[in-house]
Order: C-alpha cells, then structure tokens, then sequence
C-alpha cells in the first residue's frame, strides 16, 4: 500500500527566503507525481504535475522535483511571499491511468511579512 | 462551469440522517473522483467514475456511502444513517479523458454530522 509522508509538518519563514518542501513515498512504482496548495477552508489548487518520466517541471517560482527510484519529491518556492501561506500537499499517482492520487498530510507554510 | 462545483458549502445534520451532496464537474470531464479530508489529514480517495459507470469504489468506508452520476456529469454523494465520525470535508475532482492527467478539485462540501 502506497504511504507519502510529507516533512515537516509545518514551516515558518521571513518573506523572500527560498524554501524547500519535502515528499516521500513507499512504492516507486508510480505514474506520476503531483503538488497541490490548499488555503484555510478551501478546495485544492493544481500546482505542478510530474509524470514518472520527467525530473522536473517549473512554473514560475515553484519548481518540483521527482527522484521516483528513491521515491522523493520536493518542491522548491524561490522568494516566498505572505500570499504563498497555505498548506502544500503532495500526491501520488499509484493506479495508472484511473488517476487514483495518495495524498500526505500536507506542510502548513507560513510567510511573514 | 469554469471549475468543479459543490454543493452545499456547508451542511450540518443530526446522526442517523440521511445526507446529499452534489458535485458538478467541469464541462466535458469524463472523469469525476470523490475524496474525503477530515481535519489535519491529506484527502482519502472514496469513487472514481469514468462517465456513468464506477470504475473504482474500493475507498467507500461501507454501505451508508454510495455515489451515483447518471447522466456522466453530475454526480451525487449519498450518506445514510450519518455518524459523528463522518463529519469532513468531502472533496470532488474532475479531469479530462485523456490528458496529462492533473485532476481539478472543487472547493468542497464540509459536513458536520452532531
């Protein structure tokens, strides 16, 4: 049974540092990988989607990377902004083409102004 | 719609009720998941469906859940004999057949069974 783990829990940092979220799965036999921000109270937001294939993807300040055979994940926010609080989830994509996503518990980043 | 819509935002019930909750996925997805994230947790998968049919209902915790989508777009949560520990948020995702595979999720429907 697929687990991720995401580390730490929880992530306070002054306003323009760079920062890096980590993510880790048991079973690296995944189809792909994909990073998600979810705000107080609300649904989640797409953020970056890696297929197993890929190493990398970057979407303006994020950039996530995907090592699948020792099964990590991290995403890396480069000058963090207050607007960037929220808590970033990870999920895996275990199932193939059903798209069945394991999620962690998530990483609660806050930016201070 | 633009996004994947929830409704109700909210519900409150009383234990033993029987709950609805609606999910209506962006126009032209063929696929439509419902999760559920209860507080401090990452969401659990519950259903997948591919059009009509429930491809997957392996994550459904028993028999007071069922989801149907009759019509391959709006799909309907349905809770019976509601318990306390059912109180979350459950979240609805749709993508389309076909690409990349990056699922858009709802804002979801908190419910809060006293």
């Amino acid at each position: 049974k697929q687990e991720v783990t995401q580390i730490p829990a929880a992530l306070s940092v002054p306003e323009g540092e760079n920062l890096v979220l980590n993510c880790s799965f048991t079973d690296s036999a995944i189809y792909n990988l994909q990073w998600f921000r979810q705000d107080p109270g609300k649904g989640l937001t797409s953020l970056l989607l890696i297929q197993s294939s890929q190493r990398e993807q970057t979407s303006g300040r994020l950039n996530a990377s995907l090592d699948k055979s020792s099964g990590r994940s991290t995403l890396y926010i480069a000058a963090s902004q207050p607007g960037d609080s929220a808590t970033y989830l990870c999920a895996v994509n275990s199932g193939g083409s059903n798209y069945k996503l394991t999620f962690g518990k998530g990483t609660l980043l806050t930016v201070n102004p | 719609g633009a996004g994947v819509s929830q409704t109700p935002s909210n519900k409150v019930t009383e234990k033993g009720k029987y709950v609805e909750l609606r999910c209506d996925p962006i126009s032209g997805h063929t696929a439509l998941y419902w999760y559920r994230q209860s507080l401090g947790q990452g969401p659990e998968f519950l259903i997948y469906f591919q059009g009509t049919g429930a491809a997957d209902d392996s994550g459904l915790p028993n028999d007071r859940f069922f989801a149907v989508r009759p019509e391959g777009s709006v799909s309907t949560l349905k809770i019976q004999r509601t318990e306390r520990g059912d109180s979350a948020v459950y979240l609805c995702a749709s993508r389309r057949q076909g690409n990349t595979g990056e699922l858009f999720f709802g804002e979801g429907s908190r419910l809060t069974v006293l």
